[in-house]
């Protein structure tokens, strides 16, 4: 089954720096990627997600890239806010009807 | 994400007894899940309902069981053969066609807890 790697555990930065998140995965049939941010004891809430047709997807400060060839995406926050403080999950599915399998996450703290 | 609801909010179980976590959507999702969450481990799949009337274990299945009588709901409980019961249980819903189909919509969690 697929397998994700999620990198690093914890990430500090000072507000206004940018943030990389780096996921890797083992299912080459995968073709969905999602990214969900959890704030202490909520639910996660999906952030951007991208499919296996593109490379890239910004919204805002958020930006996604896929690198299919060597199954890796990773999350970039750029100038970063107190309130980007919370745990980013990756995930990585081979679409709908499939199940989502989950990196282990990332606990993102941004020093004001 | 605000039609999935999960009651209650907090849970407390005894040894040897059994609970039912409520998992209830109004988005008229096909596919529901179940996640547990421990500190460090991400978001493990319990068990899945693409349709009704039918479902799949999912990685960590021992200890638990389900049900999927409505499209509405899809409740989960925790037997007594799941010795370590404490745990945050998300529960999420998804379309399983049209455009954005694979995207999961979470509940606001219950947390269980051991007496």
């Amino acid at each position: 089954g697929e397998n994700v790697e999620q990198h690093p555990s914890t990430l500090s930065v000072q507000e206004g720096d940018s943030a990389v998140i780096k996921c890797t995965y083992s299912d080459s049939a995968s073709n969905y990627f999602p990214w969900y941010k959890q704030e202490l004891g909520k639910r996660p809430q999906l952030i951007i997600d991208i499919r296996s047709n593109v490379g890239e997807k910004k919204d805002q400060r958020i930006a996604v890239t896929l690198n299919k060839t060597a199954k890796h995406f990773s999350l970039h926050i750029t100038e970063t806010q107190p309130e980007d403080s919370a745990v980013y999950f990756c995930a990585a599915s081979r679409g709908s009807n499939y199940k989502l399998t989950f990196g282990k996450g990332t606990l993102l703290t941004v020093n004001p | 994400d605000g039609g999935i609801t999960q009651s209650p909010k907090y849970l407390f179980r005894k040894e040897g007894q059994n609970v039912t976590l409520s998992c209830e959507q109004n988005l008229n999702h096909d596919a529901m899940y179940w996640y547990r969450q421990d500190p460090g481990q991400g978001l493990r799949l319990i068990y899945y309902s693409q349709i009704v009337n039918d479902f799949q274990k999912g990685d960590i299945a021992e200890g638990y069981s389900v049900s999927r009588e409505k499209k509405e709901s899809f409740p989960l409980t925790v037997t007594s053969a799941q010795k370590n019961p404490t745990a945050f249980y998300l529960c999420a819903s998804s379309s399983t066609a049209g455009t954005g189909a694979e995207t999961q919509y979470f509940g606001p969690g219950t947390r269980l807890l051991v007496l």
